[in-house]
């Protein structure tokens, strides 16, 4: 199994533009999760999902659109990037009733 | 409303002395509490996790936390570091079964 996987690991982007930010998991996992990383502010959970189909918003969801169109993946989208969203972004996945989050390994976004 | 608190932003010990990284947690009733930790440019790893059931719970590489529901406290402890225990450690309260309150994290510093 590769996990949870996220692309791109390094983006750069102007102000304005629009991006999407992917997440993909081969664990058969309902719950799926973004996160953004910020220093001196731990993880702040975004958007979240129980299944496809399902989504929800999370502690700071202004600025992100989400769908779950397959249980595998979970694109982030960011429809007008803004300087304050210069974050490092986490996707995490687990399995029905388990409590054991599956992170993949960042994706490191400065919008400029 | 669940939280947590991590006391300390930053802990140096040397390698082989034992490590104590504290976090308090506020809760109107018995809160899940885990611990997950960050090796640099990775995405975050569970270390040990508490449901209610043994108040000392035991997790990967050596460490362990104990539950004290009188001093609202779930610190994390390992007799003795070692380089590679180098990282960030996020305490983690869960008020709800879809959602995850991180705390802002302890960077763990291991000197030779």
């Amino acid at each position: 199994n590769a996990g949870v996987t996220q692309t791109p690991k390094f983006q750069v982007l102007k102000t304005g533009q629009s991006m999407t930010l992917q997440c993909a998991q081969d664990m058969n996992h309902e719950y799926m999760s973004w996160y953004r990383q910020d220093p001196g502010m731990g993880l702040r959970l975004i958007h979240y999902s129980v299944g496809a189909g399902i989504t929800d918003q999370g502690e700071v969801p202004n600025g992100y659109n989400v769908s779950r169109s397959t249980t595998e993946d979970f694109p982030l989208r960011l429809l007008s990037a803004a300087p304050s969203q210069t974050s490092v972004y986490f996707c995490a996945s687990r399995g029905q009733g388990g409590e054991k989050l599956f992170f993949g390994s960042g994706t490191q976004l400065s919008v400029l | 409303a669940q939280s947590v608190t991590q006391l300390d932003s930053h802990v140096s010990v040397s390698e082989g002395t034992p490590v104590l990284l504290r976090c308090n947690y506020s809760s109107s009733y018995s809160p899940s509490l885990f611990w997950y930790v960050q090796h640099p440019n990775k995405g975050l790893q569970l270390l040990l996790k508490y449901t209610s059931a043994a108040t000392l719970v035991k997790g990967i590489n050596g460490f362990e936390a104990e539950f004290k529901k009188s001093e609202t406290s779930f610190h994390l402890t390992k007799p003795s570091a070692h380089m590679s225990d180098a990282a960030e450690y996020f305490c983690v309260v869960r008020p709800g079964f879809q959602k995850l309150v991180f705390g802002t994290g302890t960077r763990l510093l291991v000197s030779p």
